[in-house]
């Protein structure tokens, strides 16, 4: 049984600060890593998507991948309150579907 | 990336009738998934509908209860049959990125209520 796991929150963060998401998953196969944020009421929207070890920016987010630990995270530097959705992380082994995790709901306080 | 437009967007349905949704993309796709969300969970894939050939059902979803439909490569429909109060969920169609390994574009969803 494929897994991935993620905090279910809410983590409250201070607007300004950096909010820091985790996600680890069960197969070592796994070789494709997603970030999608997700509304209240509106569907998933990609935001990061990492392939290798080590870090990816793309503006205010960084993906972070440890594949030895089996561990993605995400990290929102300077989050706003338009940041607080539900977060979710998604893994992929090639050939196959994806495997979501539960989310993960951030709320950025003013 | 494909923009998909999925309806209805939201509808109430007695118990014991069917709703069918249909995913119209603005470009030619080999699969199409399926994906039901229920209140408060994550994505639970239904199953991947490939143009011409039997859709492909996860553990769990059976043809009967949701029968699946991909006349061509830019268009399908999922039917949620005889349903139940249980069936109330967010239903939502995706489709693969513009490269191999890109992620999910996902339609914006039907939010159905069985009452």
């Amino acid at each position: 049984q494929k897994e991935v796991e993620q905090n279910s929150g809410p983590l409250s963060v201070p607007e300004g600060a950096i909010a820091s998401l985790n996600c680890t998953y069960s197969d070592r196969g796994s070789q494709s890593f997603f970030w999608y944020r997700q509304y209240s009421g509106k569907s998933p929207e990609l935001i990061m998507f990492i392939y290798s070890n080590g870090d990816k920016e793309d503006g205010r987010f960084t993906a972070q991948l440890n594949k030895a630990s089996q561990y993605v995270s995400l990290l929102i530097r300077d989050s706003q309150p338009s940041d607080s959705a539900t977060y979710l992380c998604a893994v992929r082994v090639e050939g196959q579907n994806f495997v979501f995790g539960p989310g993960t709901r951030l709320s950025v306080l003013p | 990336s494909a923009v998909i437009s999925q309806k209805p967007s939201r509808d109430i349905c007695q118990r014991g009738t069917s709703l069918t949704i249909q995913c119209q993309v603005d470009s030619q796709v080999t699969m199409m998934f399926w994906y039901r969300q229920q209140p408060g969970q994550s994505l639970t894939l239904i199953a991947t509908a490939n143009q011409g050939s039997e859709a492909t059902y996860e553990s769990g979803f059976v043809i009967d209860k949701f029968p699946i439909s991909r006349p061509n490569l830019t268009f399908s429909t999922l039917t949620v049959s005889n349903m139940s109060p249980e069936d109330s969920s967010i239903y939502l169609c995706s489709v693969e990125g513009d490269r191999l390994l890109y992620g999910y574009t996902f339609g914006s969803g039907t939010r159905l209520t069985v009452v």
